[in-house]
């Protein structure tokens, strides 16, 4: 059974930075990209970063792109998001996602989330 | 970057048909992905590569797209189909993931 479980969000003030770390299972991970996607409480979902296979290729949405950074570690069948310079806005609950590595390129599993708060 | 516009509100009477629409320019060209989010839970993935299903997803579900529009059908629509629905492409010249605003789904 594939398994995303998604960690280390909480709170933290503007300015600060957090970890978060996605540990995949069920499936051969160096297999597929994946990418971070958020959702801010009550909007829509909100493509933040992918990866390649491989790790090569890191891509970030235009709203992140020099405070975040996107890492993978396919020993240890896990994704990571390094996020600095957080602001109120970043607030949100973060999904991990495994790309199906289709042309395509649908995200057809996603962990559960975990919740980003950014506040003084 | 590519730009998707969906409607934000779909209503539907249980049985019928409903149709969520996802405009983009010459979205016709490229492969668009649905998923379906329930309150309080991840996405599923309901509709990809325009019309293909994943596994465990009702024939119910079908998708359309062509010019500067694709399109989620929902044909006898059921209670539990009540959600809020997000188209998606991958546009490969950056390799950014685009997800349209949602469309929320009311069952009448």
């Amino acid at each position: 059974e594939v398994q995303l479980v998604d960690s280390g969000g909480g709170v933290v003030r503007p300015g600060e930075s957090l970890r978060l770390s996605c540990a995949a299972s069920g499936f051969i991970f160096e297999d597929h990209g994946m990418s971070w996607v958020r959702q801010a409480p009550g909007k829509g979902l909100e493509w933040v970063s992918g990866i390649s296979w491989n790790g090569a290729i890191a891509a970030y949405a235009d709203s992140v792109k020099g405070r975040f950074t996107i890492s993978r570690d396919n020993a240890k069948n896990s994704l990571y998001l390094q996020m600095n310079s957080l602001r109120a806005e970043d607030t949100a609950l973060y999904y991990c996602a495994r790309d199906l590595s289709i042309s395509a390129r649908p995200l057809d599993y996603w962990g559960q989330g975990t919740l980003v708060t950014v506040s003084s | 970057s590519f730009v998707l516009t969906q409607p934000p509100s779909v209503s539907v009477a249980p049985g019928q048909t409903a149709t969520i629409s996802c405009g983009g320019n010459n979205i016709g060209s490229k492969s668009v992905n649905w998923c379906q989010q329930k309150p309080g839970q991840a996405p599923v993935l309901v509709v990809y590569d325009d019309n293909d299903r994943p596994t465990g997803i009702p024939e119910r579900f079908s998708g359309s797209n062509s010019g500067h529009t694709a399109t989620l059908t929902i044909s006898g629509v059921e209670a539990g189909d009540e959600a809020d629905y997000y188209c998606q492409i991958w546009d490969s010249s950056d390799y950014h993931q685009v997800f349209g605003g949602g469309t929320k789904l009311t069952v009448l």
